[in-house]
């Protein structure tokens, strides 16, 4: 099973900064096989990045993802207030699909 | 409109069984592959199966393999998972997600229900 690490866990950032996620995985991601996730309370999550680097269908364009092999950034270039949350990458690149523990970006 | 609606969360004593549906609509569901992805409450996502378009090759998280059932009636749009000797960390809300790219496994989620909550408590 392929182990995802997020850092940092707790981001607070305010309105118009900007935003650095990580994830670590344990092992290479087959094909960059990763997806990031955006859930906000009470809601489901919502795809943001898909093959690491692709936005997904009606993403802004200040999310962007890069990465390969076994680390890889989920950027936000400028925080709107509708981008305080949860993010969640996943590895989908095994048949046995693994999530990250989050990282909660909050307002500072 | 791509739409997954889940059903049959239900509180449960330990031990027991429930099935969750998962019925889809706005999409030829018989083309995408599909996944359940639970949340214990104030928790982080677990994906806990996948399955094929066509029903092949279930896959399960080792934290449920032997005791979760996926499958899936395509001529009724609708993906299910059967749940057997449960646990109280089964306790979470359930997702179901298609799949982004059809007839591809190895895809992130594009699409999710709301979610049904399970409860296994005595």
């Amino acid at each position: 099973e392929i182990v995802l690490t997020q850092s940092p866990g707790t981001l607070s950032l305010s309105p118009g900064e900007r935003a650095t996620l990580s994830c670590r995985a344990s092992q290479s991601v087959t094909s960059n096989y990763l997806a990031w996730y955006q859930q906000k309370p009470g809601q489901a999550p919502r795809l943001l990045i898909y093959d690491a680097s692709s936005r997904a269908t009606g993403i802004p364009d200040r999310f962007s993802g890069s990465g390969s092999g076994t680390d890889f950034t989920l950027t936000i270039s400028r925080l709107e207030p509708e981008d305080f949350a949860v993010y969640y990458c996943q590895q989908y690149g095994s048949f046995l699909f693994t999530f990250g523990p989050g990282t909660k970006v909050g307002i500072k | 409109e791509v739409l997954l609606v889940e059903s049959g969360g239900d509180l449960v004593q330990p031990g027991g069984s429930l099935r969750l549906s998962c019925a889809a609509s706005g999409f030829i569901f018989g083309h995408y592959d599909m996944s359940w992805v639970r949340q214990a409450p104030g928790k982080g996502l677990e994906w806990v199966s996948g399955i094929c378009s066509s029903g092949c090759s279930p896959l399960y998280a080792d934290s449920v393999k032997g005791r979760f059932t996926i499958s899936r009636d395509n001529s009724k749009n609708t993906l299910y998972l059967q749940m057997n000797s449960l646990r109280g960390d089964d306790t979470a809300v359930y997702f179901c997600a298609k799949h982004k790219d059809p007839l591809r496994y190895n895809a992130g989620a594009d699409h999710w229900g709301q979610g049904t909550l399970v409860t296994v408590s005595s």
